[in-house]
């Protein structure tokens, strides 16, 4: 099975900063990767797919880039609404994993 | 507007069964695939199974494998998760999530999701 490792797990940061959420795969996935976004009590919303395209509806200020096993999700200004909890998922092959979440708090 | 709303969870014994639905509207059910994905009380996303359009194919987590049983019914715009042997670890919330294909009909994620279901297994 395809194994996905986020990290940070947890970040803090500020209203403006821009973060980056890195996701590894531990073999090659070619651009079969998701990212959601999740707020607490809610189902989780698809944010990019094909690890760089932007899911419609979704804010500019989301982007994605990498491939193969390498991958990143970035939010050039972060606004009050984007502290929440982030995951990575690969479809590349089943079972479908997800990576363990990236929390991103107020500093 | 798409619409998935699950129903079935509730307390089961270790051992027990549970059988979940999850009704869907708002787009063509037959022409999608269908997954289920689950979380733990306070912990990420793990997805359980997944079925294709027709039902022809199905696909499960390691964890689930041989205990859930994955269906569909068309004709009833109807998901299914058959749930046996329940495990302790099998307790969160239940999920079920319209696939989305990207322009070459590559599955690329969940873009609708249902508000979840409970599943609590303890004696």
């Amino acid at each position: 099975d395809i194994q996905l490792t986020q990290s940070p797990s947890f970040l803090s940061a500020s209203v403006g900063d821009r973060v980056t959420i890195t996701c590894r795969a531990s073999q090659g996935i070619s651009s079969y990767l998701a990212w959601y976004q999740q707020k607490p009590g809610e189902a989780p919303k698809l944010l990019i797919y094909a690890a760089s395209t932007l899911q419609s509806g979704v804010p500019s200020r989301f982007s994605g880039s990498g491939s193969g096993t390498e991958f990143t999700l970035t939010i050039s200004s972060l606004q009050p609404e984007d502290f929440t909890t982030y995951y990575c998922q690969q479809l590349n092959s089943y079972p479908v994993t997800f990576g363990g979440g990236t929390k991103v708090e107020i500093k | 507007e798409v619409q998935l709303l699950e129903s079935g969870g509730g307390l089961a014994q270790p051992g027990g069964s549970l059988r979940l639905s999850c009704a869907a509207s708002g787009f063509t059910f037959s022409s999608y695939g269908m997954s289920w994905v689950r979380q733990a009380p306070g912990k990420g996303l793990e997805w359980v199974s997944a079925i294709s359009d027709s039902g022809d194919s199905t696909y499960y987590a390691d964890s689930v494998k041989g205990r859930f049983t994955i269906s569909r019914d068309n004709s009833k715009n109807t998901l299914y998760l058959h749930m046996n042997s329940l495990r302790a670890e099998d307790t969160a919330v239940y999920y079920c999530a319209k696939h989305f294909y990207d322009s070459r009909r590559r599955y690329s994620g969940g873009d609708y999701w249902g508000q979840g279901t409970l599943v609590t297994v303890s004696s």
